[in-house]
């Protein structure tokens, strides 16, 4: 596998259903985001990770739980989620911080449908 | 704040035609990374081009060709002799140097090119 994968490609779950999403990246990068892409809304940028700390988190409700184990994995754990949690979730790494280098690579998204 | 406009909403043309993505951007900072990234309906979203603030010469990379105006606060993408394979969404994004350097990104432009 190379660049930045995420599984699975599409997720429909109940409002009451515990799901979770996986993001791997074999690009040796040290940073890793959770976006959200709603339609017809620009992306939003959810968590940010650099060297497996969480360094940004853009006010997401608590039903989103992310985890990083280590710098080439990250999870976004999903709990009670609502109708409008809908969309399009994308994974991405960079180099990291400070590293004069920030181009982010994306995955290819799950597509959440929340029932 | 940082803010990304993309005023093309959705652009639709005839294969072969020139056509032209706007971006316009706000900083207050003095110095920044302007990026494009491409969206094909597979969802993943890819890396076209990253211009750091200080080097506002222009960029060609085959049909594609990039214009940063600093003066104007524009970084506008244009594609040459269009291809139906070009249709995507397109985003124009701006991050900080430093940091967590974070990207903020634009609505998007839905370009559609017909046969």
């Amino acid at each position: 596998e190379t660049g930045v994968t995420q599984t699975p490609r599409h997720l429909v779950m109940g409002m009451t259903n515990k799901k979770s999403l996986k993001c791997e990246q074999h690009l040796g990068h040290n940073a890793m985001y959770w976006y959200k892409q709603s339609a017809k809304k620009p992306l939003e940028l959810m968590f940010v990770y650099n060297f497996k700390e969480q360094t940004e988190n853009n006010s997401v409700p608590s039903r989103f739980s992310p985890e990083c184990p280590n710098s080439s994995h990250l999870f976004l754990h999903l709990h009670t989620l609502q109708p409008e949690d809908s969309a399009l979730y994308l994974c991405a790494s960079s180099q990291g911080p400070n590293t004069g280098n920030n181009e982010q690579f994306f995955g290819p998204g799950t597509r959440l449908t929340v029932l | 704040a940082q803010k990304v406009t993309q005023a093309q909403t959705e652009i639709s043309v005839v294969e072969k035609e020139d056509v032209t993505l706007d971006c316009v951007y706000e900083t207050r900072d003095t110095t920044y990374y302007l990026f494009w990234y491409k969206q094909p309906p597979s969802g993943e979203l890819v890396f076209l081009i990253r211009r750091n603030s200080f080097d506002e010469q222009n960029e060609i990379s085959g049909r594609y060709s990039w214009n940063f105006q600093k003066s104007t606060s524009s970084f506008n993408f244009t594609i040459t002799a269009s291809q139906v394979v070009d249709s995507a969404v397109y985003f124009c994004a701006l991050s900080e140097v430093r940091g967590a350097q974070k990207l903020v990104f634009g609505q998007g432009t839905r370009l559609t090119i017909n046969p």
